[in-house]
């Protein structure tokens, strides 16, 4: 089963920021979190991953909490082209030999 | 740079037969895994390939085996189709020494009628 928890749908205004948050509650002092998003009849994309600092690349911002408990991905300038599935993973350095366990996800819908 | 290419994208097939999924990696990835995805899910894990051997395996019935060659490219074999067995079936490659995050290619998606 997933080991994290995500609200299954959120609009956003183009233009606006999209903020989605992941519950991991259990997650382990080892583990990172992944985002990763599926736009529609396309595989999933990576998006960025932590593992207890902020991160920031091309694509979107990590907001990790102090307990680790939970994440917040943010999307500063929300697009049409952002609509899409995204996924919150907790995995063991999953980059390069660990299985991801998917969740059901939240599907963001931006809106002109 | 190429990603990770699947064929065919589409495939129709009749309840007990067999199919043949094929990825080829992303350049320079030496690591494969294959997921299945039935529709309004996210992806379950299949197995991944290394070195032309099995590394992980899902809960996934000995019906689906698969292969890695030496070029690293990979097949997902399905043995006596069933129903359930429709789905969008996603391959991923990635560096087994390094890197960060899968890339997965556009699935191929398989109709068992």
């Amino acid at each position: 089963d997933a080991k994290t928890t995500q609200p299954p749908s959120m609009d956003c205004a183009e233009g606006r920021a999209a903020n989605l948050p992941c519950n991991h509650s259990t997650i382990s002092g080892n583990e990172y979190v992944y985002w990763y998003r599926q736009i529609h009849s396309q595989g999933p994309q990576y998006i960025i991953h932590g593992l207890k600092n902020n991160e920031t690349n091309e694509m979107a911002s990590l907001i990790i909490t102090e307990d680790r408990k939970s994440s917040t991905l943010i999307l500063p300038h929300a697009t049409l082209r952002d609509t899409a599935v995204y996924y919150c993973i907790v995995s063991p350095r999953g980059y390069n030999t660990d299985k991801l366990i998917f969740g059901t996800g939240t599907r963001l819908q931006v809106f002109p | 740079d190429a990603g990770v290419t699947q064929s065919p994208t589409h495939l129709i097939k009749t309840r007990g037969q067999q199919v043949t999924l094929r990825c080829s990696p992303k350049s320079g990835h030496d690591t494969v895994s294959w997921y299945q995805q039935a529709l309004g899910q996210g992806p379950q894990f299949i197995f991944q390939y290394y070195e032309e051997e099995e590394r992980q395996r899902g809960n996934f019935p000995d019906r689906f085996s698969g292969h890695q060659f030496p070029n690293y490219s990979s097949e997902l074999n399905v043995n006596a189709l069933l129903l359930g067995d429709s789905a969008l079936y996603l391959c991923a490659s990635s560096l087994r020494a390094g890197g960060y995050g899968y890339t997965f290619g556009s699935g191929t998606r398989l109709t068992v009628v």
